[in-house]
């Protein structure tokens, strides 16, 4: 069974402040997208990464792909409240599968 | 225009009651998906649908029953509710790209389950 976990579970930060999201598998990926949820909305895709060591930028999204391509991370520079939510990383074999991540709910203090 | 639509948005039900949930989706995607967000916000797929033919069923109870009349509709009907089956059912969709399908999921807003 292909897993994903994500650390931290829980990060309650001031604004301004830098922050990580792991997200780690035993299991090789075709690629790996991350997804950001509001309450009571359904997840919205941020960026997809395919080739392994792939390194993608959105604004101060910074998101990169293992050389293995097993896990990736996801680093927010100068986080605001607008960052606030659940964020999900979602990894594909290359099937119509794509195994959710366990989440990491982010909390940005204003 | 939403893109993915699900109805109804929340549902609260007796145990052993039968329900079911619509989703429609507007983008002209030929593959739909239901997925399940229990109380710790993990999203399982349950069901995933190809141009209207079953290519995932995730050992899900066979209370469950998706059905999908055409690509553009995928309809999740529940019989005998458990208290186990609260939970948020999102139906997405997206577009295949052949044999390596790394497509945009796109989500629904969600159907909130509640079984008393």
């Amino acid at each position: 069974t292909q897993l994903l976990e994500q650390s931290p579970q829980f990060l309650s930060i001031q604004e301004g402040e830098n922050l990580t999201v792991y997200c780690n598998s035993s299991s090789v990926f075709s690629s790996l997208q991350w997804y950001r949820q509001e309450p009571g909305e359904g997840p919205v895709l941020l960026v997809t990464v395919v080739t392994g060591g792939e390194v993608k930028k959105l604004k101060r999204l910074t998101f990169q792909f293992g050389d293995a391509r097993k896990d990736s991370s996801l680093h927010i520079t100068a986080a605001q409240p607008g960052d606030t939510g659940l964020y999900l990383c979602a990894g594909t074999s290359g099937t119509y599968k794509y195994i959710f991540g366990t989440g990491t709910r982010l909390k940005v203090l204003a | 225009d939403t893109a993915v639509s699900q109805t109804p948005k929340y549902l609260v039900t007796q145990m052993g009651n039968d329900k079911s949930i619509k989703c429609e989706q507007n983008l002209g995607h030929d593959t739909m998906y239901w997925y399940k967000q229990d109380s710790k916000k993990f999203l399982k797929i349950m069901f995933s649908y190809n141009n209207k033919e079953l290519i995932i069923n995730e050992t899900v109870p066979n209370r469950f029953s998706p059905k999908s009349p055409d690509k553009a509709h995928l309809n999740l009907h529940i019989n005998s509710l458990e208290l186990g089956d609260s939970a948020v059912y999102f139906c997405a969709s997206s577009q295949s790209s052949g044999r390596w399908n790394t497509g945009e999921l796109f989500f629904g807003e969600g159907s909130r389950l509640t079984v008393l």
